[in-house]
């Protein structure tokens, strides 16, 4: 079965521009999560969707959004790119929601954002 | 709250040495569960483990061990006789019955041939 894909692999932005970021889960899989992994740390939780509904997000500002559609496939959007924006972003789809039990997720390659 | 603390940034070791990563978590919730992934240098996060709260019986798979201490709420990972391709940063990971993952901020593993 075919892993999280994720596209672009890298994109490289001016600041005050748009981006939208694509993922797609795993065969399977209703839950997708997005995550910013700044260089040398760890994951930062920004949203989670499971059946199309956002069940969880992190502390980003309202800049970042993101939607997950009826195929289970979800799009982040981050509006007025900022230079601390840039960051490896991360999808992660898993089985369930995570409520009650937290289901191992599976992380796509990510995408390479590049701010300048 | 919820936090993650991996202390270690950086270790090398010598291929064929054992290796002890350590993670230090905290959460007020009685359920919780514990994860460690690898991410090697392609960048892909690999899922390792998860681990509930109330099963604190080690686990070991092939080379990998994991000892889980709620007294001392820490959950690390041994590798034995290290390989070279054992060389990845490691993260730990804590979630607990919301919808986010808190991670630490990775330890990063080198072996040396």
């Amino acid at each position: 079965d075919a892993g999280v894909t994720q596209s672009p692999t890298h994109l490289i932005k001016t600041r005050g521009q748009h981006v939208t970021l694509r993922c797609s889960p795993i065969s399977g899989h209703k839950s997708v999560s997005w995550y910013q992994q700044v260089l040398g740390q760890g994951p930062q939780f920004i949203f989670q969707y499971y059946e199309k509904e956002e069940r969880g997000r992190g502390n980003f500002p309202d800049r970042f959004s993101a939607r997950q559609f009826p195929n289970y496939s979800s799009e982040l959007n981050v509006n007025a790119l900022l230079l601390g924006d840039s960051a490896l972003y991360l999808c992660a789809s898993s089985r369930s929601q995570a409520n009650p039990i937290p289901y191992e997720q599976y992380f796509g390659p990510g995408t390479r954002l590049t701010v300048t | 709250a919820q936090k993650v603390t991996q202390a270690q940034t950086e270790i090398s070791v010598v291929e064929k040495e054992d290796v002890t990563l350590d993670c230090v978590y905290e959460t007020r919730d009685t359920t919780y569960y514990l994860f460690w992934y690898k991410q090697p240098p392609s960048g892909e996060l690999v899922f390792l483990i998860r681990r509930n709260s109330f099963d604190e019986q080690n686990e070991i798979s092939g080379r990998y061990s994991w000892n889980f201490q709620k007294s001392t709420s820490s959950f690390n990972f041994t590798i034995t006789a290290s390989q070279v391709v054992d060389s990845a940063v490691y993260f730990c990971a804590l979630s607990a019955t919301g919808n986010q993952f808190y991670f630490g901020t990775g330890t990063s593993l080198t072996v040396i041939p």
